[in-house]
């Protein structure tokens, strides 16, 4: 997960807007992911993004990617306390002749009341 | 979770001892993974699978040897568990026949081993 990273921690208040960021490393990542992880779970993945888009709106959630700075961010619009959770930025980079994703370090979102 | 089945799902051992935990799918997926997740490092990647039989090293695969020996299976071994691989073991798969989204994996629940 160095190539990728992200802040750690994020707070906010039910129903403002939330905004998470990522930066990656690999020019040639040919995809974006973001996953969800609710406590005691697995990775559920949450929405991604090709390179060659810079925005991609899913109901509540708007990814917009920068190619030229690398970075990455997800909004989740209207958050509520079921958003509590921590969330992964990921690239999919090619290594050795096959594809592999790369995680970074996951942001833990807290909603407060 | 898409049909992934991991178990043990919490283990306790003593240092030293050897672990397998196992990973089971029903989705005939052909590549599979595993990784392990700690604090501050998210997940990294200790060995995969692109097939029966094939299997390659990931960024944190010393201490640990897996095996595939059928498309539903993958077997993680620690051989001599040491206290530095306690952690959150995760088995992800991919088809990626799909090319809807490139390298799109599905996680299992995560098998929790603390090694004492």
């Amino acid at each position: 997960g160095e190539d990728v990273e992200q802040s750690l921690f994020l707070s906010v208040r039910e129903g403002d807007s939330s905004v998470i960021n990522c930066t990656y490393t690999d020019s040639s990542s040919t995809y974006l992911y973001w996953y969800k992880q609710e406590p005691g779970a697995g990775l559920q993945l949450l929405t991604y993004i090709f390179s060659n888009m810079d925005m991609k709106q899913d109901q509540r959630l708007t990814v917009l990617l920068n190619k030229k700075d690398k970075h990455l961010s997800l909004r989740i619009a209207d958050t509520q306390t079921g958003d509590s959770a921590i969330y992964f930025c990921a690239e999919s980079i090619r290594a050795r002749g096959d594809y592999k994703l790369s995680f970074g370090a996951g942001t833990t979102v807290t909603v407060r009341a | 979770d898409a049909g992934i089945t991991q178990s043990p799902r919490h283990k306790v051992t003593e240092t030293g001892t050897p672990v397998t935990l196992r990973c089971h799918q029903t989705e005939n997926h052909r590549y599979m993974y595993w990784y392990r997740q700690d604090p501050g490092h998210g997940l990294r990647l200790i060995h995969y699978s692109y097939g029966v039989k094939d299997t390659d090293k990931g960024e944190v695969s010393d201490g640990y040897s897996v095996s595939r020996s059928k498309t539903e299976d993958f077997l993680l071994t620690l051989e001599s568990a040491t206290s530095s691989q306690t952690s959150v073991y995760f088995c992800a798969i991919s088809d990626r026949t799909s090319g809807r989204s490139g390298n799109e994996q599905f996680f299992g629940p995560g098998t929790r081993l603390t090694v004492l």
